[in-house]
């Protein structure tokens, strides 16, 4: 059954980064693009970027290009989301979310909270 | 990217069939086959239920239905049920290995 685990909650301080990983299970790594995906309290679901586990590329949204940075590492199956000079506006639930064969994210991750707060 | 619009709500009886729309761009939803649809319950992750406009996953009863016409797509479902109450989000390929997800849509079942 593929599975993507994610890390738990984080309270960060206004300013501050935040790194949440996303561990992928029974599934070829290498062979599905993984998105991140965050919620906003309340609000709807908003894309932040892509990257491509083989070559390690990423596509981020605009605005996100000057704060996010998403890696991998191939050897865990892992990817991480890192998100810079956190805001308030900042706070919200981060999923990642598995590319399909087509474009369209087929399995999910169970969400990270992320707060930022002081 | 602006996000795609869809309305606030809508609401059904059960049995009955609601439609939501999601209206785009000629650079998004205009412009691709890859609209998906997904439902979410409350504290729960989104779960896929249309992908390439009006194709299933394994185990999405076909109650639920996709279909598009130039900048618009649109999400059916045939005989409200209960646990169908949920938020559902449209999203769309926008090219480059980028993507656009809709506002949301509460669906409401009396």
């Amino acid at each position: 059954q593929v599975q993507l685990v994610q890390s738990g909650a984080e309270v960060k301080w206004p300013g501050a980064s935040v790194r949440v990983s996303c561990k992928a299970s029974a599934y070829t790594f290498n062979d599905h693009y993984v998105n991140w995906v965050r919620q906003a309290p309340g609000q709807g679901l908003e894309w932040m970027g892509i990257i491509n586990p083989f070559s390690g590329s990423a596509t981020y949204a605009q605005r996100f290009q000057d704060r996010v940075t998403m890696t991998r590492d191939t050897s865990t199956s892992t990817v991480y989301l890192d998100l810079s000079s956190l805001r308030f506006e900042d706070t919200a639930v981060y999923y990642c979310a598995r590319m399909g064969i087509s474009y369209y994210l087929d399995y999910w991750g169970q969400g990270t909270l992320v707060t930022v707060s002081s | 990217q602006s996000a795609l619009t869809q309305p606030r709500s809508v609401s059904g009886s059960p049995g009955q069939s609601v439609t939501i729309s999601c209206t785009g761009t000629s650079s998004d939803v205009g412009y691709y086959n890859y609209v998906s649809w997904y439902q979410q319950h409350p504290g729960k992750a989104p779960k896929l239920l249309i992908y390439d406009v009006s194709k299933w996953p394994s185990g999405v009863p076909d109650r639920f239905s996709g279909s598009k016409s130039g900048n618009s797509a649109s999400l059916t479902i045939s005989g409200l049920q209960a646990e169908d109450e949920a938020d559902y989000y449209c999203c769309s390929y926008a090219g480059s290995y980028s993507y656009v997800f809709g506002s949301g849509t509460k669906v409401t079942v009396l």
